[in-house]
């Protein structure tokens, strides 16, 4: 069974820095490309950043390009988002997907970071 | 890079079609057949329901369809059922600086 299980939310002030990650199972997770979406409270779904299966590539939206970096270890299966200078319109539920041909397949339960003073 | 348009609201009765529309551009829905629908409902992940315009991953019911005209893709649910309530999500990979891009979602309504 495909398991995407995100961790490393919470409440951090403006300006602050919060690391995720995502731990995969049943599945080879060198195979994919993942990707993070995140979804502000009571608001929509947004593509958030892209990393491809060796980390050569990595696509980032407008609106964190600068102070988020994505990264991913294929030995240990993990997933990461490196978020800096964050901004009150950061506060999220960020989500890990499992990109198959550029659709998201598979979905974690989602962490929820708060952006807060 | 502007989202893509849904509509905010549909509602349906038990047994009833609808359908949802998401406009976006020669640059996004237009390009490519890289359009793909998910479901979700309050407090729980989205879940795929459709993948390149018309494909259903497996375990989807069939009652779940997609298709496409120009820069406009379309999901439809036939035959609805309480369980569809949820809101649904529009989605586009865009050549422009290689992204991609969701719609506002759509909140399904079973009457």
């Amino acid at each position: 069974e495909v398991q995407l299980v995100e961790s490393g939310g919470g409440l951090v002030q403006p300006g602050g820095s919060l690391r995720l990650s995502c731990a995969a199972s049943g599945f080879t997770f060198s195979s994919y490309t993942m990707n993070w979406v995140r979804q502000a409270p009571g608001k929509g779904l947004e593509w958030v950043s892209h990393i491809s299966r060796g980390s050569g590539t990595m696509y980032y939206a407008d609106s964190v390009k600068g102070r988020f970096t994505i990264a991913r270890d294929n030995a240990k299966n993990l997933l990461f988002l490196q978020m800096n200078s964050l901004r009150a319109e950061d506060t999220a539920v960020y989500y890990c997907a499992r990109d198959d041909q550029y659709t998201f397949d598979q979905w974690g339960q989602g962490t929820l970071v708060t952006v807060s003073p | 890079q502007s989202a893509l348009t849904q509509p905010a609201s549909v509602s349906g009765s038990p047994g009833q079609s609808i359908t949802i529309s998401c406009t976006g551009t020669s640059s996004d829905v237009g390009s490519y057949n890289l359009v793909s629908w998910y479901q979700q409902h309050p407090g729980k992940a989205p879940e795929l329901m459709i993948y390149e315009v018309s494909k259903r991953p497996s375990g989807v019911s069939n009652r779940f369809s997609g298709s496409k005209s120009g820069n406009t893709a379309s999901l439809t649910i036939s035959g609805l059922q309480a369980e569809d309530e949820a809101d649904y999500y529009c989605c586009s990979y865009s050549h422009i600086s290689s992204n991609w891009v969701f719609g506002g979602g759509t909140k399904l309504t079973v009457l």
